[in-house]
C-alpha cells in the first residue's frame, strides 16, 4: 500500500516570509495529491490539489509542485499571514483506488 | 457543512456503553469514510465504504462497526470493546476513484 511521509512536523515563520512543506510517497501508481488545511477543532479543508500529469499548480499565494521521478511533492505558501496558522496535511491516492493516504501533518505557526 | 453533516457535535459516553455517530451527505458521492483524530495526531482510517451495502476495515477498525444501507448515510458505532474512544471523529465522502475528500465538521467523543 501507499506510504506518505511529511516534513517538517512543526514550522514557524515570520509573517510575510514563505513556508514550504514537503511530502514523499512510495507508490509510483499514485496520481492525485491533495493538500488539506485544518484549523484547531475544525474539519480539514481542501486548499489545493495536483494530478500526476501536471508539475506545478498555483492559486494566489499557494502553490504545489510535483516531482514524479523522485516521488515527492511540496506545498509553498508565500507572503504568509497569521490566518495561515493551522495544521496542513498532504495526501496521495493510487490510481484506481478510493482511499487517500495522509501524511502525519505539519503545524504551521505564522508569527506576527 | 458543504453537503456532509455529522451529528452530534459533542458526545459523551459512559464506560461500557455503545454510541452511534451520524454522518449524512447530499453530494451524491459513492464513497464514504470514517477517520479518528487524536490530539496533535494525524488521521487514522477506521472504515470506508465504496458502495451501498459494502464496507471495508481500515487501519484501526477494532471496537467500531458501521453500516451502509443508504448511499447518503454511513453511521459509525463505537462499541464498548473500544477501550480508548475519546477522540475527534471525522466523516468524509468522495465522488469515487482517485477523487478528493469532503469532510464533515466532526464529532468530539469523550468518555465520562
Amino acid at each position: 500500500g501507499e506510504n506518505v511521509e511529511q516534513h517538517p512536523s512543526t514550522l514557524s515563520v515570520q509573517e510575510g516570509d514563505s513556508a514550504v512543506i514537503k511530502c514523499t510517497y512510495s507508490d509510483s501508481a499514485s496520481n492525485y495529491f491533495p493538500w488539506y488545511k485544518q484549523e484547531l477543532g475544525k474539519r480539514p479543508q481542501l486548499i489545493i490539489d495536483i494530478r500526476s500529469n501536471v508539475g506545478e499548480k498555483k492559486d494566489q499565494r499557494i502553490a504545489v509542485t510535483l516531482n514524479k521521478t523522485a516521488k515527492h511533492f511540496s506545498l509553498h505558501i508565500t507572503e504568509t499571514q497569521p490566518e495561515d496558522s493551522a495544521v496542513y496535511f498532504c495526501a496521495a491516492i493510487e490510481g484506481g483506488s478510493y482511499q487517500l493516504t495522509f501524511g502525519k501533518g505539519t503545524k504551521l505557526s505564522v508569527i506576527p | 457543512d458543504g453537503g456532509i453533516t455529522q451529528s452530534p457535535k459533542y458526545l459523551f459516553r459512559k464506560e461500557g456503553q455503545n454510541v452511534t455517530l451520524s454522518c449524512e451527505q447530499n453530494l451524491n458521492h459513492d464513497a464514504m469514510y470514517w477517520y479518528r483524530q487524536d490530539p496533535g495526531q494525524g488521521l487514522r482510517l477506521i472504515y470506508y465504504s465504496q458502495i451501498v451495502n459494502d464496507f471495508q476495515k481500515g487501519d484501526i477498525a477494532e471496537g467500531y462497526s458501521v453500516s451502509r444501507e443508504k448511499k447518503e448515510s454511513f453511521p459509525l458505532t463505537v462499541t464498548s470493546a473500544q477501550k480508548n474512544p475519546t477522540a475527534f471523529y471525522l466523516c468524509a465522502s468522495s465522488v469515487g476513484l482517485s477523487g478528493g475528500y469532503t469532510f464533515g465538521s466532526g464529532t468530539r467523543l469523550t468518555v465520562v
